[in-house]
């Protein structure tokens, strides 16, 4: 079962906004509305930012958004903090056979 | 709050069996379906298996199916990873996760090394 595909790393500056996309096929990310994105701080477990391509869970800020284009999912975060340092991934349902795919994750650097 | 809750990890043999547990508080844990993921130290997530709510429904990711099995008791909010014919690649931190097609909720882990 191959991974949804994630840029190995990202970076930016406190304050400002980057992207994170995560591509696959018609057969995850492009055919259903099940991405979600995990946020992973070294040692700790991942925590979920985002379910159903944009939606947020309780408690998580309106600087995570979502979005989806075709095959590719993008994770959207706003007004970089440091704490935003961490490793992201993202998952979808996928069909034929039914399963679930991370991405292979991508490391946030605030600089 | 949602607790989960994992154990059983620990040092095997190649070859051998082991079984996670994964002890769940703080929700209705009849209505929810259930995940197990790992992740090798150093490396990515891995999906690895998921229960449905009632049992009704079990999937497994290819590289676990016929050596892995998930179940679930309700009796005890508990659900397990049975593993066998372990291999050194099986080494990892194995999560239990709580969700439908999401991880909503994730324990601390449970490392298993798999090791001669």
């Amino acid at each position: 079962q191959s991974a949804l595909t994630q840029p190995a790393s990202v970076s930016g500056s406190p304050g400002q906004s980057i992207t994170i996309s995560c591509t696959g096929t018609i057969n995850d990310v492009g055919g259903f509305n099940y991405v979600s994105w995990y946020r992973q701080h070294p040692g700790k477990a991942p925590n979920l930012i985002l379910y159903d391509v944009s939606k947020r869970p309780s408690g998580v800020p309106n600087r995570f958004s979502g979005s989806k284009s075709g095959n590719t999912a993008s994770l959207t975060i706003s007004g970089l903090q440091a704490d935003d340092e961490a490793d992201y991934y993202c998952n979808s349902y996928r069909s034929t056979p039914t399963s679930l795919v991370f991405g292979g994750g991508t490391k946030l650097t605030v600089l | 709050q949602v607790e989960l809750v994992e154990s059983g990890g620990g040092v095997v043999q190649p070859g051998r069996s082991l079984r996670l547990s994964c002890a769940a508080s703080g929700f209705t844990f009849s209505n929810s379906g259930m995940h197990w993921v790992r992740q090798v130290p150093g490396k990515g997530l891995e999906w690895v298996a998921t229960i449905s709510y009632d049992a009704s429904k079990i999937y497994y990711a290819d590289s676990m199916r016929g050596r892995f099995a998930i179940s679930r008791d309700t009796s005890k909010n508990t659900v397990y990873l049975q593993m066998t014919s372990l291999r050194p690649e099986d080494t990892a931190v194995y999560y239990c996760a709580k969700g439908g097609w999401s991880f909503d909720n994730w324990g601390q882990g449970t490392r298993v090394t798999v090791s001669s």
